[in-house]
């Protein structure tokens, strides 16, 4: 049971440079999302996806694309890269978009020079 | 817009001792409650909720939080700290209204424990 499976595990890109940010959940479940986590900050919502077809911004949306590609797939984009986005990036799934708890993936460890 | 609060960005407890992590939130209802323990270089997993009901929930691996509202708290406690209870914390809160169905984080607090 893989539930929530993130790739890639890290990465390094240069200042500028374009990079998607894949997720797959195995849980048939209707709500994804994207979460940055900072030290001292918690994490952060980037985007959301209520249900297949629909995206909604979240706190920090700014320089981030997403698209919810099917029921199981929600995937990130940043199209030029810049050194505040150096994060970890957690993605996350719940039932649908309610008060059950989120499942998240192991995270995609960023980092932008 | 709500908010939660984490007081203590690290907390140092011996083996054996109570574990309590602190947890306030700020909202303009009252929220549903979600501890997340993070152990390094993992994602956040599920330690408890409170949604309704019983105000005293018990959760995973021996821990417990009591949702209290006129205190806007909902602290996380265990009797007798572990070593493997060594993690990152965090608490978060779902609100209704216009955060209906995003979740606030807190800032996340450190749990050391010495044996």
């Amino acid at each position: 049971n893989a539930g929530v499976t993130q790739t890639p595990k890290f990465q390094v890109l240069k200042t500028g440079q374009s990079m998607t940010l894949q997720c797959a959940q195995d849980m048939n479940h209707n709500s994804m999302y994207w979460y940055r986590q900072d030290p001292g900050m918690g994490l952060r919502l980037i985007y959301y996806s209520a249900s297949e077809g629909t995206t909604d911004k979240g706190e920090v949306p700014n320089g981030y694309n997403v698209s919810r590609l099917n029921k199981r797939e929600f995937s990130l984009r940043l199209e030029s890269a810049a050194p505040s986005q150096t994060s970890v990036y957690f993605c996350a799934s719940s039932v649908d978009r309610g008060y059950q708890p989120q499942h998240f993936g192991d995270g995609t460890r960023l980092s932008i020079l | 817009a709500q908010s939660v609060t984490q007081l203590g960005s690290h907390v140092s407890v011996s083996e054996g001792a109570l574990v309590l992590l602190r947890c306030n939130y700020s909202s303009s209802v009252p929220p549903y409650l979600f501890w997340y323990v993070q152990y390094p270089n993992q994602g956040l997993q599920l330690l408890l909720k409170y949604t309704t009901g019983a105000t005293l929930v018990k959760g995973i691996n021996g821990f417990e939080a009591e949702f209290k509202k006129s205190e806007t708290s909902f602290h996380l406690t265990k009797p007798s700290a572990h070593m493997s209870d060594a993690a990152e914390y965090f608490c978060a809160a779902n609100a209704g209204g216009t955060s209906y169905g995003k979740l606030t984080f807190g800032q996340g607090t450190i749990l050391t424990v010495h044996p």
